[in-house]
């Protein structure tokens, strides 16, 4: 398995543009979470799901946020509109339970 | 709640000396305990985990770690560090209770000099 993939792998936009970030996991994994990374906030978790439904959404910043796993092997995490304070490195990670995460290689987000 | 608490924003070790780096947690139920190293610009990676037996944990790339239950601590160890340790490392727990959701650590950010 290639691991977990997330493109695009660096994202510049403007302000007020929607931006989405995907995420394939690892095939057999049921479990696939969304974290965001800052200097300030550290790694704070966003989302998770469970056999693509979402279980906890708690950590979504505002309504602007939104993700969606319409499949086992897709996930998408979407910001509309986008605003500079957004900017950060989202990562996607997946597991079973009660086994390790892995992570892909992040989303580089800069919202100019 | 689950919750898992790095103490040291930062260690800093001398190359050859022992390298601990501390972590607590609360969860409700058994925990799932995990490590994780990250360098610059990756992703995180994985390291070793608790999640039954034995207290003490082996890991990768001469790292351990020991489950100590009645403190509730996690601290990982290596008993010689290497300039190339210096990363930040991430401790996470995950227990059914709270629908098994993975939580981390703030960090510590490891310095080995030489």
């Amino acid at each position: 398995d290639a691991g977990v993939i997330q493109s695009p792998r660096h994202e510049v936009t403007e302000m007020g543009q929607e931006v989405t970030l995907r995420c394939k996991p690892i095939s057999g994994h049921d479990y696939l979470f969304w974290y965001r990374q800052t200097m300030m906030r550290g790694l704070e978790l966003l989302i998770y799901f469970n056999n693509n439904v979402p279980i906890d959404d708690s950590g979504m910043p505002e309504d602007r946020f939104s993700a969606k796993m319409p499949n086992a092997s897709f996930s998408t995490l979407k910001i509309q509109p986008s605003e500079p304070r957004d900017s950060a490195v989202y990562f996607c990670a997946s597991t079973s339970f009660p086994g390790e995460a892995f992570f892909g290689q992040g989303t580089r987000l800069t919202v100019v | 709640a689950q919750s898992v608490a790095q103490p040291e924003d930062q260690v800093n070790v001398a190359e050859g000396n022992p390298l601990t780096v501390k972590c607590t947690y609360s969860v409700s139920g058994n925990p799932y305990l995990f490590w994780y190293v990250q360098y610059p610009n990756r992703g995180l990676q994985f390291l070793l985990k608790y999640i039954t037996g034995d207290n003490l944990v082996k890991g990768s790339y001469g790292f351990e770690a020991e489950f100590n239950k009645s403190q509730t601590s996690f601290h990982l160890k290596k008993p010689s560090a290497l300039v190339s340790d210096s990363a930040l490392y991430f401790c996470a727990v995950r227990g059914r209770a709270a629908g098994n959701k993975l939580t981390f650590g703030g960090g510590t950010r490891v310095l080995v000099k030489p």
